[in-house]
């Protein structure tokens, strides 16, 4: 049973408008949540993270969103830039397991149009 | 800086040989960790190792087996491969787990089984 679900497979949006994606989780447990971001051919580079004691996270033109009653986390790219086009994983850590492990949903393609 | 480094990029094997895939990190990491990602399956945990000279199971074990060979270096053996191997291998590290460091991740093998 997933975890973490990342609901849109694909999203497309134009240059300088909001990107948006989100990520769905099961467990209250959770209480570390990260934003990855992959190129094609490349490993995955972590973007922004937040910790379940906050509910907003900013850092440059990428905002993350926690709403912990809903289970429910976002990011927000604002303005989006074409080099934004990747593949985006959430990722989750359980507070009651082993610190060391994350689960990640099954990523969202984001194609930001010039 | 390298970062993390997985060696060999691309490989190509035959139902029932083994392998080893090698991964070393620069960063003076405690943990190290290794995933596979399928198409539509997202990131899924194989083995890690919270710190040199431990090791212990990920999500999807079966078929691997690990060696912290000393804290920089973390490789993952296929003994007898299978076409279900076939996958993108990454290798990522962090600092001391327990702490909110993200994980750094190498840029893959890329694993065909026939």
């Amino acid at each position: 049973d997933q975890q973490v679900k990342q609901n849109s497979p694909s999203l497309s949006v134009q240059e300088g408008r909001i990107s948006i994606l989100n990520c769905d989780y099961t467990n209250s447990m959770f209480d570390y949540f990260l934003w990855y971001k992959k190129y094609p051919a490349e490993g995955p580079t972590f973007l922004i993270s937040i910790s379940s004691i906050k509910d907003k996270n900013e850092d440059g033109r990428f905002t993350v969103f926690l709403n912990k009653s809903a289970k429910h986390l976002s990011l927000h790219i604002v303005p989006s830039q074409p080099g934004d086009s990747a593949v985006y994983f959430c990722a989750v850590r359980d507070s009651g397991g082993s610190n060391y492990k994350l689960t990640f949903g099954k990523g969202t393609l984001l194609t930001v149009n010039p | 800086n390298a970062g993390v480094t997985q060696t060999p990029k691309f490989q190509v094997l035959k139902t029932g040989q083994s392998m080893t895939l090698q991964c070393a990190q620069d960063m003076n990491h405690n943990s190290m960790y290794w995933y596979r990602q399928d198409p539509g399956m997202g990131l899924r945990l194989i083995y890690y190792s919270a710190s040199e000279g431990t090791t212990d199971k990920g999500e999807v074990p079966n078929g691997y087996n690990v060696s912290r060979l000393n804290k920089r270096e973390f490789s993952l053996r296929l003994e007898s491969a299978a076409p279900s191997q076939t996958s993108v291998y990454f290798c990522a590290s962090s600092a001391v787990g327990y702490s909110n460091q993200p994980q750094h991740f190498g840029d893959g093998t890329r694993l065909s089984i026939l």
